[in-house]
């Protein structure tokens, strides 16, 4: 079966703009969770939906935002990116959550922000 | 707040050579530990769950062990395709997820 998705792969942005990702998780999964992965912090968790509803949430600043839609797509939001935002962000799905079920991640969305 | 810290940070072995990779945790009311596998330019691939002290799992050449205070992943006469960073990560009670920041592993034919 097809695997997590996460589209664009790459995206170069500047200071003050603002960017979104999208997550297409594996069929059936109704779980969505999203990651900052840096060389400095390694992988930090962002936020958790399920059925469209924030779940979980990661110390990270309100310009981190996402939402969840009603076919389980998600989307993550960075507004007014700043330099230290350039990571590798990962999406990763599961059908009920993680202390319950076995997460699958994406390939990863590159965001440089110069 | 829960820590999580892998040794060592990255580890060198010769084919074969068996070794074991450390995952030391504090956390508040432990729910499990994860083990994942990361190639470069890829996402992490789930490896284990442990869930109680005591517990082992195996898959080919890996066993994950846990403890009260740290996890153990095994590698048994490591071929040069199990290369790649192994991270683990623990859930605690009120359901955060942190992670380690990973031991990378190369093994040489």
């Amino acid at each position: 079966k097809a695997g997590v998705t996460q589209t664009p792969r790459y995206l170069i942005k500047t200071r003050g703009q603002q960017v979104t990702l999208s997550c297409s998780p594996i069929s059936g999964h109704r779980s969505v969770s999203w990651y900052q992965q840096t060389p400095g912090q390694g992988l930090q968790f962002l936020f958790e939906y399920f059925s469209e509803t924030q779940r979980n949430k990661g110390n990270f600043p309100g310009r981190f935002s996402g939402r969840q839609f009603s076919n389980s797509r998600s989307e993550m939001n960075v507004s007014t990116l700043e330099l230290g935002d350039s990571a590798l962000y990962l999406c990763a799905s599961s059908r009920q959550g993680w202390g319950t079920d076995t997460q699958y991640f994406g390939p990863g969305t590159r965001l440089t922000v110069l | 707040e829960d820590q999580v810290t892998q040794s060592p940070e990255a580890l060198r072995l010769q084919e074969g050579e068996s070794s074991s990779l450390n995952c030391s945790y504090t956390v508040s009311g432990l729910r499990g530990l994860f083990w994942y596998r990361q190639d470069p330019g890829k996402g992490p691939e789930f490896l284990f769950t442990l869930y109680s002290a005591g517990e082992e799992k195996e898959k080919e050449r890996l066993k994950a062990t846990l403890t009260k205070k740290e996890s153990f992943l095994h590698i048994t006469a490591p071929k040069p395709e199990d290369s790649a960073t192994y991270l683990c990560a623990v859930l605690d009670a009120g359901n955060m997820l942190t992670f380690g920041g990973g031991t990378r592993l190369m093994v040489k034919p």
